[in-house]
């Protein structure tokens, strides 16, 4: 079935500072969403973006659907970012399937 | 108001209990799920409805049953518990048009 690896799975940042974080999975998906898990285990919807590139405020995203990969971006973080971060894939190939990556753990430091 | 509720948020029950998990939304979404969160792991599907007339197992439904009551309510039991069914439980739901899922706030499930 298909494969969704994320990377890299722990990150540690200085308040401020940039990353990217990146989903790749091994077979054409028909969307791809962005969560945060945050410390209480909420999740929080950050992008769906089967392809192309989106924004919004300090975080933005990009999908190349054709090469198989996600990139989300996260600039001037803040300690408030920390978390965990999924990206999510459904497929309908051999049934209806919603995929998760194992997540990238991100702890930013004030 | 939330517009994906989950009851309850927590419990603790025993080996061989049987236990409802409860999810009702109003976004008017037809499709619901239900997923499976261990520690440090990321979500496993157990079931899907694309309406109410539909229901499907996901990756790792045994153990589990759903129902889905109404368009906006679809419940999760666990007829037998066991501790490996430890874990967090979210519910989710989306549109049949762009699938966009969103979640509730979890139930956080301890089998003793």
């Amino acid at each position: 079935g298909i494969q969704v690896e994320q990377s890299p799975p722990d990150l540690i940042l200085q308040e401020g500072a940039n990353s990217t974080l990146r989903c790749n999975f091994s077979d054409s998906v028909n969307n791809l969403q962005w969560f945060h898990q945050n410390p209480w285990g909420q999740l929080i919807n950050l992008f769906y973006i089967p392809s192309g590139t989106k924004q919004n405020g300090r975080l933005s995203a990009t999908t190349v659907a054709t090469e198989r990969y996600s990139l989300l971006y996260i600039s001037s973080s803040q300690t408030t970012d920390s978390g965990v971060y999924f990206c999510a894939v459904d497929t309908n190939t051999g049934g209806f399937k919603t995929i998760f990556g194992a997540g990238t753990r991100l702890f930013v430091k004030a | 108001d939330a517009d994906v509720t989950q009851t309850p948020r927590n419990r603790i029950t025993k080996t061989g209990k049987r236990i409802m998990l409860e999810c009702s939304q109003t976004k008017g979404h037809d499709r619901m799920y239900w997923y499976r969160q261990d520690p440090g792991l990321g979500l496993q599907l157990i079931y899907y409805s694309f309406d109410v007339k539909d229901i499907n197992k996901g990756e790792i439904s045994d153990g589990y049953s759903v129902s889905r009551q109404a368009q906006a309510k679809f419940s999760l039991s666990l007829e037998s518990a066991i501790p490996n069914q430890t874990a967090l439980y979210f519910c989710a739901t989306s549109d049949g048009s762009r699938n966009e899922q969103f979640f509730g706030p979890g139930t956080r499930l301890t089998v003793l």
